[in-house]
């Protein structure tokens, strides 16, 4: 079966470094996303790891563990704009992406 | 480039009515997903297009739910009849052919049934 967990709800302040994890089991692999959706909106793009290692993107950074079906995005110098849901998805067999139930931060000043 | 275009945006029926989604994708992207987002989870998958095929339905409730995607490019989603737990927020989105293509969504329909 599908199975991928993220933590609910996250809180940081301004200024600060916050990680978020995700684990996953899946019947295939072939990539891991992050979307970033702020309430009432649609999931944007944010990164995209095939292969074991960090990928940086500006204040954003994600790394994949494949032998353990781990992932973290990692948000430098948070900003109160950052407040949002963040959903980590796996792509199996199709093009198609699974999505977690995704992660609420809550940015303060 | 445009992005993924819904209609209506806001959609209230009463429950056995029926409802229709609109989706039209960014251009030149061969395959279109419609995905069902209750309130505090993650999207999930109702139907992928290749084109104008299905390649998955597998989680789509048959009974009430239909789509189709003429000519490859705009699709369509039908819910009849609703049900109250069919209330839910319905993204349509749109990704080239390979491997590291992300999904493109759209804003959404926001359903409500009463």
């Amino acid at each position: 079966g599908q199975n991928i967990d993220q933590p609910t709800e996250m809180t940081a302040t301004e200024g600060a470094i916050v990680q978020i994890n995700c684990t996953y089991q899946t019947s295939g692999f072939n990539g891991l996303f992050w979307y970033q959706q702020h309430a009432g909106e649609a999931p944007t793009f944010l990164s995209y790891n095939v292969l074991d290692g960090l990928e940086e993107k500006g204040r954003f950074s994600s790394f994949l563990s494949r032998s353990k079906g781990y992932s973290y995005l990692l948000l430098k110098e948070l900003q109160m704009k950052d407040s949002a849901s963040y959903l980590c998805a796996v792509r199996e067999r199709t093009t198609a992406l699974i999505f977690g139930k995704g992660t609420t931060l809550s940015v303060s000043s | 480039e445009a992005g993924v275009a819904q209609s209506p945006r806001y959609k209230i029926i009463e429950k056995r009515q029926s409802v229709a989604f609109w989706c039209n994708p960014i251009s030149g992207h061969a395959t279109l997903y419609w995905y069902q987002q209750i309130l505090g989870q993650g999207p999930k998958l109702l139907i992928q297009f290749q084109n104008n095929g299905v390649v998955d339905d597998s989680q789509l409730p048959k009974d009430r739910f239909s789509a189709e995607r003429l000519k490859g490019v705009d699709s369509t989603l039908k819910i009849q009849p609703a049900k109250l737990e069919d209330s839910a927020v319905y993204l349509c989105a749109s990704s080239l052919d390979y491997g590291n293509s992300p999904l493109h969504f759209g804003n959404g329909t926001r359903l409500t049934v009463t």
